[in-house]
């Protein structure tokens, strides 16, 4: 069964360009989140979709977007990127209940330069 | 606002030997769930094992097993026989109930293990 995954690995961008990551979660799964990872802030919540429908989001400024597509891929759109957009973002799959267990993919480490 | 807290930044451990990591939780939700993530270097989170509130067993996947005291709001790691693979940055977190049967995962800082031959 494959596992949750996420693309490009690693990405270098200049400030005030725009970025779109893209998450592929397990089979089955209709939840995908999405976490920004720093060494200052540690792991944030950015956004929940399920379904196609956002169902939470952190507190990110709307620069910070994203969407699911019908087949539960998920893609995350930063726009206007600013240094402290440097982080490793995270994509969580899981059946969506509240209490479901979430799986990680491993990543995309994003550079703003 | 819930809240995990990790104390320990950094950790030693001599292979083969148990090690505990220390996690506790401020929530006033009757019902959550705790979760042990494993990051290595790689960056890539990895489940390693969950605890229901409501759960009366402590939980265990292999040599990972959850000393949950709930009196105490403390969910501690105890990684049995450790190996040098256990290397690695480990994540406390729980779930923070949102709006329907909806949830976000709450971290803790994180407590760098270190696994000497």
């Amino acid at each position: 069964k494959a596992g949750v995954t996420q693309t490009p690995r690693y990405l270098i961008k200049t400030r005030g360009q725009q970025v779109t990551l893209s998450c592929s979660p397990i089979s089955g799964h209709r939840s995908v989140s999405w976490y920004q990872q720093t060494p200052g802030q540690g792991l944030q919540f950015l956004f929940e979709y399920f379904s196609e429908t956002q169902r939470n989001k952190g507190n990110f400024p709307g620069r910070f977007s994203g969407r699911q597509f019908s087949n539960s891929r998920s893609e995350m759109n930063v726009s206007t990127l600013e240094l402290g957009d440097s982080a490793l973002y995270l994509c969580a799959s899981s059946f969506g209940g509240a209490g479901a267990e979430a799986f990680f993919g491993q990543g995309t480490r994003l550079t703003v330069v | 606002a819930q809240k995990i807290t990790q104390t320990q930044p950094g950790m030693f451990v001599q292979e083969k030997e148990a090690v505990t990591l220390d996690c506790t939780y401020d929530t006033s939700d009757q019902s959550y769930g705790l979760f042990w993530y494993k990051q290595p270097s790689s960056g890539e989170m990895i489940f390693l094992i969950y605890q229901g509130s409501y759960d009366e067993q402590n939980a265990t996947e292999g040599r990972y097993s959850l000393n949950f005291q709930k009196a105490r709001k403390s969910a501690n790691l105890v990684i049995s026989a450790s190996q040098l693979g256990d290397s690695a940055m480990y994540f406390c977190a729980m779930r923070e109930l949102l709006s329907g049967n909806t949830g976000k995962l709450i971290f803790g800082q994180g407590t760098t293990l270190q696994v000497k031959p």
